[in-house]
Order: structure tokens, then sequence, then C-alpha cells
């Protein structure tokens, strides 16, 4: 079954610079979440987008800003980039239909801010 | 807001033996899900088990159940017959029943398996 896919899978970028990372997320999934793991901690939820409208925020940087396109694909921008963006950035998919929602997650981009 | 807590930062268990990995939530809310998710050495979120809220009966896979209780907002995991394959991170994680929400995590609990 298609899974998740996220693109680059391994980011390295100096500060002060921009990165661009993608999600794809499973056929026929409206939704995509966007949730940042820093190193030794757990997920934090960045945001969401249900039908290409953001859906849900959470401590997301003025810095980083996101969309889902017309495809349902997704990308995080995130600008002038701090050695504290190093984390393992997650997206997850979903769908309304079903009762669980269920989120399934990519394999993840680990970005280094160097 | 609710907040998931996961008051074992690491726990270890010998192969076949059986461990029970603990976790605590606040709410407000009366319908929710829970969820177990693994994270191994490869970073890849895995879900290993959901429990519905409004359901009584306690969820079961496999090898892996949970003992919910809605009272106490209480939602451990048993692992039975531990293998080396279940060496990793585990979160607790709790999601709104309302729509597409987001998953909020407990800051987890690495279990480590004794050969």
């Amino acid at each position: 079954a298609a899974g998740v896919i996220q693109s680059p899978r391994h980011l390295i970028k100096e500060k002060r610079e921009t990165a661009t990372l993608k999600c794809y997320p499973i056929p026929r999934h409206d939704t995509v979440y966007w949730y940042q793991q820093g190193p030794g901690q757990d997920p934090q939820f960045l945001i969401s987008f249900y039908e290409k409208m953001q859906s849900d925020k959470g401590s997301i940087p003025d810095r980083f800003s996101a969309q889902q396109f017309s495809d349902y694909h997704s990308e995080l921008n995130m600008s002038s980039l701090e050695l504290g963006d190093s984390a393992l950035y997650f997206c997850a998919s979903s769908t309304r239909t079903g009762s669980y929602y269920e989120q399934y997650f990519g394999p993840g981009t680990r970005l280094t801010v160097t | 807001a609710q907040t998931v807590t996961q008051s074992q930062p690491e726990m270890s268990v010998q192969e076949a033996e059986t461990v029970t990995l603990s976790c605590t939530y606040d709410t407000s809310e009366s319908d929710y899900y829970l969820f177990w998710y693994k994270q191994p050495p490869s970073r890849q979120m895995i879900l290993v088990i959901r429990q519905e809220a409004y359901k009584q009966q306690n969820a079961t896979e496999n090898r892996f159940s949970v003992n919910f209780q809605k009272a106490a907002k209480s939602f451990s995991l048993k692992i039975s017959d531990s293998q080396l394959g279940d060496a990793a991170m585990y979160f607790c994680a709790y999601r709104t029943s309302f729509g597409n929400e987001k998953l909020t995590f407990g800051t987890g609990t690495r279990l480590t398996i004794i050969p």
C-alpha cells in the first residue's frame, strides 16, 4: 500500500538559509499534518491543512509557512534558519472518511542547521 | 489544553517477559482517542494500538494490550512475550474525537529488551 512520502529525507542548511520540505500524502487523503521532533523530544504539532485550507495551527514560528496544493501535497517553508530548527520533521496524512481519522506518518525529513 | 504524561523515561524487560508502560492524560472532554506509537531507531512513527474513549472494552492487538481507566485518566500499554524487535521509544498520544485534530504526545518511554 502507498505510504506518505517526504522529501528530501535529509537536508543540511546553514544559519539564515531557507529550506523547503515536501510531503505527498496517501492517495485520497485530504488532510496533512506537520510535526517537529527535536533531539530527545516528543513530536510537536506545527500546522495542519484540510482540503487545501489551514485547519489548525500549533507552535509554528512566524519564520515558517506552509500550504497544501491542489494535488493535496504540502510544503513547509522555513526561512532564516536557526540552529534550534535542527530536528526531524514529520508529515502525516489522514482522511475524514471512516471513524478513526487515523494519521499515517511519513518517514520524516531530518534537517540539520549548521 | 490536553496534556499527556509518561512518568517512565526508561524501562527494560527480559526477552519473553511482560512489561507495562504507563500513561496518564488530562482532558475536559468526554469523547476522544488514545494511541500508543512506537518509534524504533529508524525514527519511523508506527501506530501500535488505539482506544476510543467511549468503549469500555480494552483494545488488544496481538501481544499488545491496553488498560484504559477513563475515570482515572490512565492508559497503560502491556507488551506480552517481549521480543528484541520491541526495543524502541514508545509515545502515548491523545486526540480529540471531533474531526481531524492534532495529536498531543507524551514525552516517551525508551524500552530496552534484555536478551
